[in-house]
């Protein structure tokens, strides 16, 4: 167990939907990161809030969005869902704003059908 | 621009042999450089990283790598496989002067055959 906490572990839904993946840091971490993993674009970074604030953002699409809350916690919101969203969406955290080498969760597996 | 190239998609060594898996990154300032290993429906798990410290960077389940400013390289190696090194190994690279966002390979598929 890496300590940061995903769910849910699996997501199917349907095109044209809105679902919402949510993560728990490791305790003590105050940035939370979200990635994106598919076949065809491998690894892609989304997304970065550190202690509520976004703090960098890479190539995350105007359909999705995301919070960190005052407990910590992330969540990650996408809508109008299409097939190509179907990935693995990995959340990662790290005890400050420019750490080195971050804790992954087990990540959440969503497919659009 | 920071990017990271792994060479060979696919690599297959005997139990006990090396294991050397190949990544050259490219970086507009000083990197970072990490090993990640991802297992089967898990998530990745850092094996090593170079932070500028040591250029011989050893990681958990006697894995190492090297940083070679020069060949602009961080390859990974292990003097012997095991069955259960079989997973995704996955190099990335982080601007030293952020830290705050990894750009990944595409990753190594590494089988061990008995």
């Amino acid at each position: 167990d890496s300590g940061v906490t995903q769910t849910p572990k699996h997501l199917i839904t349907a095109t044209g939907q809105r679902v919402t993946l949510r993560c728990s840091p490791r305790s003590g971490d105050l940035s939370v990161y979200w990635y994106q993993q598919s076949l065809d674009q491998g690894l892609q970074f989304l997304i970065q809030y550190y202690n509520g604030e976004e703090r960098a953002k890479g190539n995350i699409l105007e359909r999705f969005s995301a919070q960190q809350f005052p407990d910590l916690h992330s969540e990650l919101n996408l809508s109008s869902l299409e097939l190509g969203d179907s990935a693995l969406y990995f959340c990662a955290s790290s005890p400050n704003r420019d750490s080195y080498g971050y804790t992954f969760g087990s990540g959440t597996r969503l497919t659009v059908v | 621009a920071q990017s990271v190239t792994q060479l060979g998609s696919h690599v297959s060594v005997s139990e006990g042999a090396l294991v050397l898996l190949r990544c050259n990154y490219s970086s507009s300032v000083p990197p970072y450089l990490f090993w990640y290993v991802q297992y089967p429906n898990q998530g990745l798990q850092l094996l090593l990283k170079y932070t500028s410290a040591a250029t011989l960077v050893k990681g958990i389940n006697g894995f190492e790598a090297e940083f070679k400013k020069s060949e602009t390289s961080f390859h990974l190696t292990k003097p012997s496989a095991h069955m259960s090194d079989a997973a995704e190994y996955f190099c990335a690279v982080s601007p030293a002067n952020t830290g705050n966002q990894f750009y990944f390979g595409t990753g190594t598929s590494l089988t061990v055959i008995p």
